[in-house]
């Protein structure tokens, strides 16, 4: 089984809210990372979270806050976003953070209004 | 510096046709890993190829091929027989030996006609 699921699927926020975006992998996964992608665009990465530490943070804005709460779960806290921060998030799974292949979910299409 | 280039943008094929994404590679590691996903409209990417620098061979699965070749850093990648179900964003990416981040070309946009 190679699913990684991500709740919401579509989420529309104002500029002022806070909200989460869930991820949740059970294929045993190490390391977890969350991407952010805007149309016509390939991913890019935000954070990478490797045995629950975070081991990389691409200088992302301390509007988005990454949590670890165990091997399986990864959140992603947002709080006071501007408009430009719409986009497909991602988040994916792999074994081992260097080696091994990532596996992505279906993403969070994050509207800020 | 790691980059991956695809240098088409869009590419578009009338179904049954073979198609050859190209991807072009340049690191500094002497270790490392190249990657194919596929992301349809439903947007999620799916993982297709994994290859180490170390293993050259090429690798076919199905209606896909790839072709490895550490001379031109190139890791092309071809599609036989093309379905309207290939239509899609193509990703190319590499990661060296610099921990887990995926260094992505900017995608080819396939589309098959039916």
């Amino acid at each position: 089984d190679t699913e990684v699921t991500q709740t919401p699927k579509h989420l529309v926020m104002g500029m002022t809210n806070k909200k989460s975006l869930k991820c949740e992998q059970h294929m045993g996964h190490r390391a977890m990372y969350w991407y952010k992608q805007k149309a016509k665009k390939p991913p890019e990465l935000m954070f990478v979270y490797s045995y629950e530490k975070l081991s990389i943070n691409e200088s992302v804005p301390s509007r988005f806050s990454p949590e670890c709460p165990n091997s399986s779960l990864l959140n992603l806290h947002l709080h006071a976003l501007q408009p430009e921060d719409s986009a497909l998030y991602l988040c994916a799974s792999s074994q081992e953070s260097q080696y091994y292949e990532q596996y992505f979910g279906p993403g969070t299409r994050l509207t800020v209004t | 510096a790691q980059k991956v280039t695809q240098a088409q943008t869009e590419i578009s094929v009338v179904e049954k046709e073979d198609v050859t994404l190209d991807c072009v590679y340049e690191t500094r590691d002497t270790t490392y890993y190249l990657f194919w996903y596929k992301q349809p409209p439903s947007g999620e990417l799916v993982f297709l190829i994994r290859r180490n620098s170390f293993d050259e061979q090429n690798e076919i699965s199905g209606r896909y091929s790839w072709n490895f070749q550490k001379s031109t850093s190139s890791f092309n990648f071809t599609i036989t027989a093309s379905q309207v179900v290939d239509s899609a964003v193509y990703f190319c990416a590499l990661r060296g030996n610099q921990g887990g981040k995926l260094i992505f070309g900017q995608g080819t946009e396939l589309s098959v006609k039916p």
